[in-house]
C-alpha cells in the first residue's frame, strides 16, 4: 500500500524559509516514471502546483512571479523522501500544503498526503 | 501557463438526479504525439485531501462508482454523474497536466438540495 505523509512546522514567521517533508512508504522514488509534487491550498480557495521532482531528479517549479526563485525541491532515495524549501515566508503562503505522487501504477496522483497546515504570522 | 475555467462554480442536486460540471482550458489537453487527453478531475470532501475520480479524460480511477463519468475534446471538458448521491458532496475540481506548470480549475462546490 503507498501512502505519503507530510511534515514540517504549523507555524512560520514572515521573511523565514519553510522546509517540508513528504515521506513515501511503499513505492520507491527510484521506480523510473514516478515523480512526487508539492500543492498549495490557502484557505477556503483553489489548489495551486508549486514544483515536481521525477524518479532521475528532473525538477519542475511554478513560474508564477509570487514564487520565483523562492522554491527548491530536493530528494532522498535513501529515505524515500521529498524535500521542499520555501525561502522569504509572507502571510499570503498560509495554507495547506499536499504533496502528491504521480505514477502510471494505478493512475497519476491517485495518491496524496494528508496535508500539512502552515501558517505564516509573526 | 494553462488556464482551466470551471462552471458552475455552485452546483445544489437533488439525490438521485444528474449532475454535470464543465471546464475549459485555454489550450487543447490532448498530447498528439500518443494521443491521450491530459484532463484528470478530483473530488475533495471537506476536510480531506484531494481525490482521483477521472484521470486522462474518462478513465475511472481505481474504486470509483460507474455514475462518474469524464468526456470532452478540444478546450472543453466534462464530469457527469449519472445519479448524485448525498455521499458525493464537496468541492470538485478539474486538473491539466500536458504541461507545468499542471493547473486547476477555480473548483465547483457541489450541494444536496
Amino acid at each position: 500500500q503507498v501512502t505519503l505523509k507530510e511534515s514540517g512546522p504549523a507555524l512560520v514567521k514572515p521573511t523565514q524559509s519553510l522546509t517540508l517533508t513528504c515521506s513515501v512508504s511503499g513505492l520507491s522514488l527510484s521506480t523510473s516514471g514516478v515523480g512526487v509534487g508539492w500543492i498549495r491550498q490557502p484557505p477556503g480557495k483553489a489548489l495551486d502546483w508549486l514544483a515536481l521532482i521525477f524518479w532521475d531528479d528532473d525538477k519542475l517549479y511554478s513560474p508564477s512571479p509570487s514564487l520565483q526563485s523562492r522554491l527548491t525541491i530536493s530528494k532522498d532515495t535513501s529515505k524515500n523522501q521529498v524535500v521542499l524549501t520555501m525561502t522569504n515566508m509572507d502571510p499570503v503562503d498560509t495554507g495547506t500544503y499536499y504533496c502528491a505522487l504521480e505514477t502510471d501504477d494505478p493512475s497519476p496522483f491517485a495518491y496524496w498526503g494528508q496535508g500539512s497546515l502552515v501558517t505564516v504570522s509573526s | 501557463d494553462v488556464v482551466m475555467t470551471q462552471t458552475p462554480l455552485s452546483l445544489p442536486v437533488t439525490p438521485g438526479e444528474p449532475a454535470s460540471i464543465s471546464c475549459s482550458s485555454s489550450q487543447s489537453l490532448l498530447n498528439s504525439d500518443d494521443g491521450n487527453t491530459y484532463v484528470d478531475w478530483y473530488l475533495q470532501k471537506p476536510g480531506q485531501s484531494p481525490h482521483l475520480l477521472i484521470y486522462s479524460l474518462s478513465y475511472r480511477a481505481s474504486g470509483v462508482p460507474d455514475r462518474f463519468s469524464g468526456s470532452g475534446s478540444g478546450t472543453d471538458y466534462t464530469l457527469k454523474i449519472s445519479r448524485v448521491d448525498t455521499e458525493d458532496v464537496g468541492v470538485y475540481y478539474c486538473m491539466q497536466r500536458i504541461e507545468f506548470p499542471y493547473s486547476f480549475g477555480q473548483g465547483t462546490k457541489l450541494e444536496i438540495k
